[in-house]
């Protein structure tokens, strides 16, 4: 089985300036995929960014990047240039590959952005 | 991208009727769905797997009366939580995944807000 932890409950960030919520995983599996879901307070769960795990480069997606070890099971996002609407729950989160799988996500990080 | 829609958004119902939510994927065939329940402040857990014409599988701990799934066509997954007691209420999301090319991805329905009073 697989298990996402995420081990900072509460975070916050100054409006333009840069944080980093970190995320580790557990798997035997060897192909599979990772993601940062937001989560705002209307609760619809976006899909911030994701990486293959066989894809050594790290994914980026604008102000989103992250930093994925994968011999130490490790998967932080990091957020540039912090905005208003950045503030909401993230969920780091584990699928395996191959066919139609689940997703199991982390606990979550809430994430406050000061003006 | 793919198009999860899930309906109600929000459902009050008094204890001990049923009350049924739909997930729909509008432009592409979902042959397997999942249903996550939320509560309050905490993380979405699976509940069960829903397979087009076959039956659903639960997890462990997840009422299987109770909480009946229904995968009748290739884009429509029901979950129906019966007999509805106070301690249901919840937040309910279904998703389906995606193949493409190379890569797999999730998409969520908008969620259920399910209170029992």
């Amino acid at each position: 089985a697989q298990t996402v932890t995420q081990s900072q409950p509460e975070m916050s960030v100054q409006e333009a300036e840069t944080v980093t919520l970190s995320c580790t995983y557990d798997t035997s599996e060897s192909n599979y995929y990772l993601f940062w879901y937001k989560q705002p307070p209307s609760r619809q769960m976006i899909l911030v960014i994701r990486q293959e795990a066989y894809k050594q480069q790290n994914a980026t997606e604008n102000r989103f990047s992250v930093n994925f070890q994968k011999a130490a099971k490790s998967f932080s996002l990091k957020i540039s240039d912090s905005q208003l609407g950045d503030t909401a729950m993230y969920f780091c989160a584990f699928m395996k590959s191959g066919g139609y799988q689940k997703v199991t996500f982390g606990t979550g990080t809430k994430l406050q952005v000061i003006p | 991208g793919a198009v999860v829609s899930q309906h109600p958004s929000r459902v009050i119902c008094k204890s001990g009727t049923s009350v049924k939510i739909e997930c729909r994927s509008l432009d592409f065939q979902a042959t397997t769905m999942f249903w996550y329940r939320q509560f309050p402040k905490q993380s979405l857990m699976l509940m069960a797997t829903s397979n087009e014409g076959s039956k659903a599988t639960y997890e462990q701990g997840v009422e299987k009366d109770k909480f009946l799934i229904n995968h009748a066509s290739l884009t429509l997954s029901t979950l129906t939580v019966t007999s509805a007691h106070p301690e249901d209420s919840s937040f309910y999301i279904c998703s389906a995944s995606v193949l493409r090319t190379g890569s797999t991805e999730a998409f969520f329905g908008q969620g259920t807000r399910l209170t029992v009073v």
